[in-house]
């Protein structure tokens, strides 16, 4: 079975500054997709990001950008000129792409505090 | 917008009592459907597998008899909690996929439980 790991419970970072979030993963499979999740108080999950594995290019959406290392099985988030607004739980998740319509498997998720 | 609804947003309940709870793909079929269960501060767990027209397939730990999914149509599962317990107090969210299996989950909003 997949696992996502997200080693920081908890993350600061100041207004307009930049922050990365940890994620490794562990799978057997070559064939698969990475997200990053935003959670704020509202409870809505909101996407922030998605990889496939296939891809070397590492994908952008605006002040938000992953570093996908198939290899070593990792796949951090970073975020650009943060702003108050960032300030939510993040998962990253994962989904096989081998069969059909797999669910995600999610990382105990990163507390992100943006401060003034 | 919105692509998934879910409803209800919150619900409270006494204890043996029965809770259903509906997710709905707006404007789109998902002929599968899938509930998680988020504990506070805690991830998102996978609880069931909602299929159209057949059994709802369920994540180990998972009891069937207890948490009911019924996907009915194609833009309807429901997810009854049965002779609820305040142990079964949680956030329940859905999600389906709209498009192909290389689209992205979208999630309802979710569905604050508490059973008092």
């Amino acid at each position: 079975a997949q696992t996502v790991t997200q080693s920081q419970p908890e993350m600061s970072v100041q207004e307009a500054e930049t922050v990365t979030l940890s994620c490794t993963y562990d799978t057997s499979e070559s064939d698969y997709y990475l997200f990053w999740y935003k959670q704020p108080p509202s409870r809505q999950m909101i996407l922030v990001i998605r990889q496939e594995a296939y891809k070397q290019q590492n994908a952008t959406e605006n002040r938000f950008s992953v570093n996908f290392q198939k290899a070593a099985k990792s796949f951090s988030l970073k975020i650009s000129d943060s702003q108050l607004g960032d300030a939510a739980m993040y998962f990253c998740a994962y989904r096989s792409a081998n069969s059909g319509n797999t669910p995600l498997v999610f990382g105990k998720g990163t507390r992100l505090s943006v401060i003034a | 917008g919105a692509v998934v609804s879910q409803h209800p947003s919150w619900v409270i309940c006494k204890s043996g009592t029965s809770v259903k709870i509906e997710c709905r793909s707006l404007d789109f079929q998902a002929t599968t459907m899938f509930w998680y269960r988020q504990f506070p501060k805690q991830s998102l767990m996978l609880m069931a597998t909602s299929n159209e027209g057949s059994k709802a397939t369920y994540e180990q730990g998972v009891e069937k008899d207890k948490f009911l999914i019924n996907h009915a149509s194609l833009t309807l599962s429901t997810l009854t909690v049965t002779s609820a317990h305040p142990e079964d107090s949680s956030f329940y969210i859905c999600s389906a996929r709209r498009g192909g299996y290389n689209s992205p989950l979208h999630f309802g909003n979710g569905t604050r439980l508490t059973v008092t």
